[in-house]
């Protein structure tokens, strides 16, 4: 299995607040995603980083942003959050110099914004 | 753009009954990948294969099989002689390099 970690894995908040996800790996991969998933939705893309410093916005980037300081940390921030936030939110890497074109995912962060 | 459509929402079999999941893609892109992944109730996405545009070969592992056809911009998936432990969502993706388009998912309901 990938080395991913994700945390927390369970979170509830008030509307309104900040939130960062936390999402740490072992592989040395160059790519990090984070994704939400909701009913219906499937995996939607959130941000993406490709290098230390290097992201870029998915096509849901609207109250999130992100920050990769270290190759093995991806944190994704939720500045104010809102209960439309409340979803289960998936990171992933990859790396395809090293042939890894698939995405592995860690464990998923369900967060609740009530 | 890039677009993935899984148009089964549900589908539920018996086991020992064969199912197909079908995925229609959506790309300009001339190179790609396709993939699979299985998502069991314990919430993990778990990869199952990957295909790359240029490679049509189906591809069989044990009672899991692929259909992959550019003509119809299509990356099916077959279960034969299906199980309860395949009692899952099944999301089919497209990707480059760099990012990962997913569909809405498939959930597949085996019931014993």
């Amino acid at each position: 299995d990938a080395g991913i970690t994700q945390s927390p894995r369970h979170k509830v908040t008030e509307t309104g607040t900040p939130v960062t996800l936390r999402c740490h790996q072992t592989e040395n991969h160059r790519y990090m995603y984070w994704y939400r998933q909701d009913p219906g939705h499937g995996l939607r893309l959130i941000h993406y980083s490709y290098g230390v410093k290097d992201t870029d916005k998915g096509e849901v980037s609207d109250g999130y942003s992100v920050s990769r300081s270290k190759t093995e940390d991806f944190l994704l921030t939720l500045e104010s959050a809102t209960s439309s936030q409340t979803s289960v939110y998936f990171c992933a890497i990859s790396e395809p110099i090293q042939g890894h074109t698939e995405a592995f995912f860690g464990q998923g962060t369900r967060l609740t914004v009530v | 753009a890039q677009k993935v459509t899984q148009a089964q929402t549900e589908i539920s079999v018996v086991e020992k009954e064969d199912v197909t999941l079908d995925c229609v893609y959506e790309t300009r892109d001339t190179t790609y990948y396709l993939f699979w992944y299985k998502q069991p109730p314990s919430g993990e996405l778990v990869f199952l294969i990957r295909r790359n545009s240029f490679d049509e070969q189906n591809e069989i592992s044990g009672r899991y099989s692929w259909n992959f056809q550019k003509s119809t911009s299509s990356f099916n998936f077959t279960i034969t002689a299906s199980q309860v432990v395949d009692s899952a969502v099944y999301f089919c993706a497209l990707g480059n390099f760099n990012k990962f388009y997913f569909g809405s998912g498939t959930k597949l309901n085996v019931k014993p």
